[in-house]
């Protein structure tokens, strides 16, 4: 049972560059979530999913591109990388449901990306 | 959406109860309380959830009041290994669940 999984677990980046972070899972879930998590900060969304087709911004946008082709899959695109995107990036999921009373949505987190632009 | 206000640190010696509370004044009739753990280098991962009274599983306990304005995690007997961040998070799944916002948590540290 994988969960949550992203590529690359570490990257180093010259200022400028563009990258993809990978991030799957094997849950059916149909919300997924990019964080970004600075040192000793909480998380922070950057861009969310809740379904194939469907993405729209968080609460830190600026800098990053998202796409949502499948259910599984969740890729985040960081374009003319800049030092201020150096961050732990994590990549989540969770199952929501829309009926009233459902509970509580529960996120399901990848282990990280630890990204450096130099 | 329910802001939520908790310790920035807290310290315990290990054997002990610990007792983590979290405020959330403005709890709406449908939001669900749930806990999560953070390790350093690793993401959140769920520890328990609650709507009312009382939850328990394997790991932890949850106490609700009546009025649902702040909660309290309870890790039974802690060990080194508990040491952690720990985030309390309100919401509710559906439409706008995917609004769930982490603050800096509670960093507890245990000692031997």
């Amino acid at each position: 049972n994988a969960g949550v999984t992203q590529t690359p677990k570490f990257r180093i980046l010259k200022i400028g560059q563009s990258m993809t972070l990978q991030c799957t899972q094997d849950m059916n879930h149909n919300y997924m979530y990019w964080y970004r998590q600075d040192p000793g900060m909480g998380l922070k969304l950057i861009y969310y999913s809740v379904g194939a087709g469907i993405t729209d911004k968080g609460e830190v946008p600026n800098g990053y591109n998202v796409s949502r082709s499948t259910t599984e899959d969740f890729p985040l695109r960081l374009e003319l990388a800049a030092p201020s995107q150096t961050s732990v990036y994590f990549c989540a999921s969770s199952y929501s449901r829309s009926r009233q009373g459902a509970g509580g949505n529960t996120i399901y987190f990848g282990e990280g990306s630890w990204l450096t632009v130099v | 959406l329910a802001k939520t206000t908790q310790p920035i640190s807290m310290d315990s010696y290990e054997g002990q109860e610990v007792n983590i509370t979290c405020s959330h004044n403005n709890i709406a009739t449908n939001d669900y309380i749930t806990w999560y753990q953070q390790f350093p280098s690793q993401g959140p991962r769920f520890i328990i959830q609650g709507y009312k009274t009382k939850v328990t599983n394997e790991v932890a306990s949850l106490f609700i009041p009546a009025d649902r304005k702040s909660s309290t995690l309870s890790l039974p007997r802690v060990s080194l290994s508990d040491t952690a961040v720990y985030y309390c998070l309100v919401g509710r799944s559906g439409a706008g669940s995917y609004q769930l916002t982490f603050g800096k948590g509670t960093k507890l540290s245990v000692i031997p």
